[in-house]
């Protein structure tokens, strides 16, 4: 089945200890993406990566990192969460954008809620 | 930034009846998306609209675009109680960019 995972689904953490949410998608995209969404802000992208050892910043990128040194994973890290730091997460993928073709619809992996103490 | 503005943020109706929620963006676009969000879970892709086309359907989905009034109206027909969910407009911008916006939040009553 085509899907993107993400794990864990639920962490509650205190500040200042390192986290990683995984990511991984099956459909061998290139275009993987981290979101975040808060109530009233609706989801603001954190990181993109159009390939392997390809890495954007998004909209708020801050206190984030992320690699992507295969192509079906791409984690999440937080070096030292902050309280401001919880949220609901998305990780999505989709093919290449081809003006042509159009075809990048994104697929969202179900979400981790996290809880920074 | 947001650009995809939902408008109105919360509708609520009965089965069956019909529902429209708008989109508008500040920006040119390549194409305007819509997602489906059910409580809490990840977004499901509904629909794409391309910057060229005026209309499209899907089974009971019709999305308008608009684009020099730079809007988009998702219509869903004979609404269920299935449908309830929060629904976002993404627009591409660029090579790979989506914003999204903040969402309508439909509730169908039975």
């Amino acid at each position: 089945e085509a899907q993107v995972t993400q794990n864990p689904r639920y962490l509650i953490t205190v500040t200042g200890k390192k986290l990683t949410v995984t990511c991984s998608q099956n459909m061998n995209h290139e275009y993987m993406s981290w979101y975040r969404q808060d109530p009233g802000l609706g989801l603001r992208q954190i990181y993109y990566s159009m390939n392997v050892e390809v890495t954007d910043k998004g909209d708020v990128p801050e206190g984030y990192k992320v690699s992507r040194k295969e192509k079906r994973n791409f984690p999440l890290i937080l070096e030292s969460p902050s309280p401001n730091q919880t949220s609901l997460y998305f990780c999505a993928s989709s093919y290449l954008f081809s003006y042509e073709n159009s075809y990048n619809e994104q697929f969202f992996g179900p979400g981790t809620r996290l809880t920074v103490l | 930034s947001q650009q995809g503005e939902e408008d109105p943020q919360a509708l609520s109706i009965q089965e069956g009846e019909n529902a429209t929620m708008n989109c508008s963006y500040k920006t040119s676009i390549n194409n305007l998306q819509w997602y489906r969000q059910n409580s809490g879970r990840g977004l499901v892709h509904l629909i794409l609209i391309r910057s060229n086309e005026r209309e499209k359907h899907s089974g009971r989905l019709r999305v308008t675009l608009d684009t020099s009034k730079k809007s988009s109206s998702l219509l869903i027909t004979a609404s269920r109680a299935a449908d309830t969910a929060s629904y976002f407009c993404a627009t591409n911008q660029g090579a790979q960019k989506l914003v999204f916006g903040q969402g309508t939040r439909l509730t169908i009553n039975p």
